[in-house]
């Protein structure tokens, strides 16, 4: 049972490249969701998903886009990154029998 | 817009000691929780709670829904509590953690020797 899974667990980008950070679970999940982690700034919600084909907006969701194709996989795309995206992403999930959120180990991103 | 403030900001005591963190929200909520985040690591969930009181171990999370408040108490504390400790607030009202949550900035707790 691997829980959430992010991968890559490192990046380095480039300003003005775009890249895709992995997030999956393997416990059926309904509730999926994104979150960037700043010094001083705390955990702040990126994206969320309710379901497979539905996606909202977080507190910080410019400069990202999701998609929830299956209920499985989350993913976060950069479009065009930026130094200020440098940050540690974690990925979480919960469901409607709801027990808490778990929480993937991470992604430390750094855009040059 | 729900505000989520904890103190202490940081916190360091000595091995032994009884620690407190308090948390406080500033609109209704349906679920609090609190997390657990060792340097350079992941985030472990310790609590959710909707009313009343919960404990695991030597820890021990309290909400009062009326006053908007929740304290984390860490009984018997030992150097390998050091770490982050966050309290984080589900605003849905369905039910589950559909739309997220919001965070507060964190306590950084160190136990010493």
């Amino acid at each position: 049972n691997a829980g959430v899974t992010q991968t890559p667990k490192f990046q380095v980008l480039k300003t003005g490249q775009s890249m895709t950070l992995q997030c999956a679970q393997d416990m059926n999940h309904e509730y999926m969701s994104w979150y960037r982690q700043d010094p001083g700034m705390g955990l702040r919600l990126i994206h969320y998903s309710v379901g497979a084909g539905i996606t909202d907006q977080g507190e910080v969701p410019n400069g990202y886009n999701v998609s929830r194709s299956t209920t499985e996989d989350f993913p976060l795309r950069l479009l065009s990154a930026a130094p200020s995206q440098t940050s540690v992403y974690f990925c979480a999930s919960s469901t409607e029998n709801y027990y808490g959120y778990t929480f993937g180990s991470g992604t430390r991103l750094t855009v040059v | 817009k729900n505000e989520v403030e904890q103190s202490p900001q940081n916190l360091t005591a000595q091995e032994g000691e009884f620690i407190t963190i308090n948390c406080s929200y500033s609109v209704g909520i349906s679920a609090l929780h609190w997390l657990q985040q060792h340097p350079g690591g992941g985030i472990v969930s310790l609590f959710m709670l909707s009313s009343g009181k919960k404990k695991h171990g030597r820890l021990i999370a309290t909400i009062n829904i009326q006053e908007k408040h929740s304290s984390l108490h860490i009984t018997a504390s030992h150097p390998r509590d050091s770490a982050v400790y966050i309290c984080a607030v589900d605003l849905t009202y369905s039910g589950g953690g559909a739309d997220g949550l919001t965070f507060g900035k964190g306590t950084h707790l160190i136990i010493q020797p």
